[in-house]
């Protein structure tokens, strides 16, 4: 099983549109999560920490299960300037770079008008 | 503005020579690294560095080099033996290197084989 690992997509939806993305990770012991989005030729950008009891920022909705080792990200009324790739990020607890970050390959989102 | 800022932009490499990308930031950030993007993958992590004059190996460091002086700046060098060296290559900072801190990134620099 993968580190991390995230369905690529792409998801095309409608603008203002409900759309959900999973991520599953395989080291029970992580204990930090985010979510990034990244443009097209750009730099990752931080969108939300996850915490165990979700969390919320606007339109999107964090959340983490732990006992089956997935994270998702819920993003309401989407605008065309969601269109990016969402990338699921989980801590390292093995090995030399404890500490450090894995980053999923992405989810690629399309938001048409 | 604070932040981390990559240079140059674009990069072209001879065969055979070593380049050096820069990374700095002035968001008084302890920890550093050093990633590389291929299309279509996630970021492989080249190099870190939770202070300054240590640095650690990450999951591809073959074929690069880095030093960190000071706090400010960490520069990769992309050496002739790493063969494969196009990529988009992404500095990224966070406060200290704890799994609970988020990274943040610079805006990359493109290299590509002449």
């Amino acid at each position: 099983r993968k580190e991390v690992e995230q369905d690529p997509g792409p998801f095309n939806v409608p603008e203002g549109a409900t759309v959900a993305f999973n991520c599953t990770y395989s080291n029970s012991a992580s204990q930090s999560f985010f979510w990034y989005r990244q443009d097209c030729r750009k730099e990752p950008k931080l969108l939300m920490s996850v915490y165990s009891s979700g969390n919320e920022d606007g339109r999107f909705t964090a959340q983490l299960n732990r006992a089956s080792q997935y994270i998702s990200l819920l993003i309401r009324d989407s605008k065309l300037s969601d269109s990016a790739t969402y990338l699921c990020v989980v801590n390292n607890v093995r090995g030399g770079s404890q500490g450090n970050l894995i980053f999923g390959k992405g989810t690629k989102l399309s938001v048409k008008p | 503005d604070g932040g981390i800022t990559q240079s140059p932009k674009y990069l072209f490499r001879k065969e055979g020579q070593n380049v050096t990308l820069s990374c700095e930031q002035n968001l008084n950030h302890d920890a550093m690294y050093w990633y590389r993007q291929d299309p279509g993958q996630g970021l492989r992590l080249i190099y870190y560095s939770q202070i300054v004059n240590d640095f650690q190996k990450g999951d591809i460091a073959e074929g690069y080099s880095v030093s960190r002086e000071k706090k400010e700046s960490f520069p990769l060098t992309v050496t002739s033996a790493q063969k494969n060296p196009t990529a988009f290559y992404l500095c990224a900072s966070s406060i200290r290197q704890l799994s609970n801190q988020p990274q943040h990134f610079g805006d990359g620099t493109r290299l590509s084989i002449l």
